[in-house]
């Protein structure tokens, strides 16, 4: 089963607002990672947080972390039309001896010109 | 110039017949891994390996093989005796394990009739 669900399942904005999605996962975590994915593309790395941070930017990206919530939040201001992709939330997920990532299904989002 | 590579972009196969996916990357990761992506949904992890000469089985292995005699390389052979390989699939690296962020390759939409 999944860790992460990200929501709504898709968005749908003007160029220029700001789009706002989130996640929530089920278990303990080191660390929340959020990826964009462009369409028929891989997957790109944007923003890792580490579970005693709770807040962190990049560039018009902000993320937040909620432990007690178990949620994240991935906001992207002034979108542009090249923000259109997909955005998925990972946590590394215990296994035997290591980790996995366990992805969620994704936030689609479309910013219409 | 580094990253991680997939070939080819698209491949068809008849029903019946093997198909390896080919991976390489040139960015020195000790991990590596592959994740099956179907029509809007996340990813699913099929196989993944630490170090070479050794890899585990992920969430959905059936049907899969995989070798790992390179550090640079983590081929994946998709065999007969999986049911449903009309899929996207994808192939990532990190430094070692998942709990780091994974770079990923651009994909290998793979279409079996």
């Amino acid at each position: 089963s999944q860790q992460g669900e990200e929501d709504p399942q898709a968005l749908s904005i003007q160029e220029g607002e700001n789009a706002t999605m989130n996640c929530s996962y089920k278990t303990s975590i080191n660390n929340l990672q959020w990826y964009r994915q462009n369409s028929g593309r891989g997957l790109v790395h944007l923003i890792l947080i580490r579970s005693n941070e709770r807040e962190k930017h990049s560039g018009r990206l902000r993320v937040t972390l909620d432990t007690s919530k178990k949620s994240s939040s991935l906001l992207i201001t002034a979108s542009r039309a090249a923000d259109t992709a997909s955005y998925f939330c990972a946590t590394p997920v215990a296994r035997s001896n290591d980790y996995k990532l366990s992805f969620g299904a994704g936030t689609t989002v479309t910013v219409r010109a | 110039d580094g990253g991680i590579t997939q070939s080819p972009k698209y491949l068809f196969r008849k029903e019946g017949q093997n198909v390896t996916l080919s991976c390489e990357q040139n960015l020195n990761h000790d991990a590596m891994y592959w994740y099956r992506q179907d029509p809007g949904q996340g990813l699913r992890l099929i196989y993944y390996s630490q170090i070479v000469n050794d890899f585990q089985k992920g969430d959905i292995a059936e049907g899969y093989s995989v070798s790992r005699e390179k550090k640079e390389s983590f081929p994946l052979t998709v065999t007969s005796a999986q049911k449903n390989p009309t899929a996207f699939y994808l192939c990532a690296s990190s430094i070692n394990t998942a709990t780091y962020e994974q770079y990923f390759g651009p994909g290998t939409r793979l279409t079996v009739t």
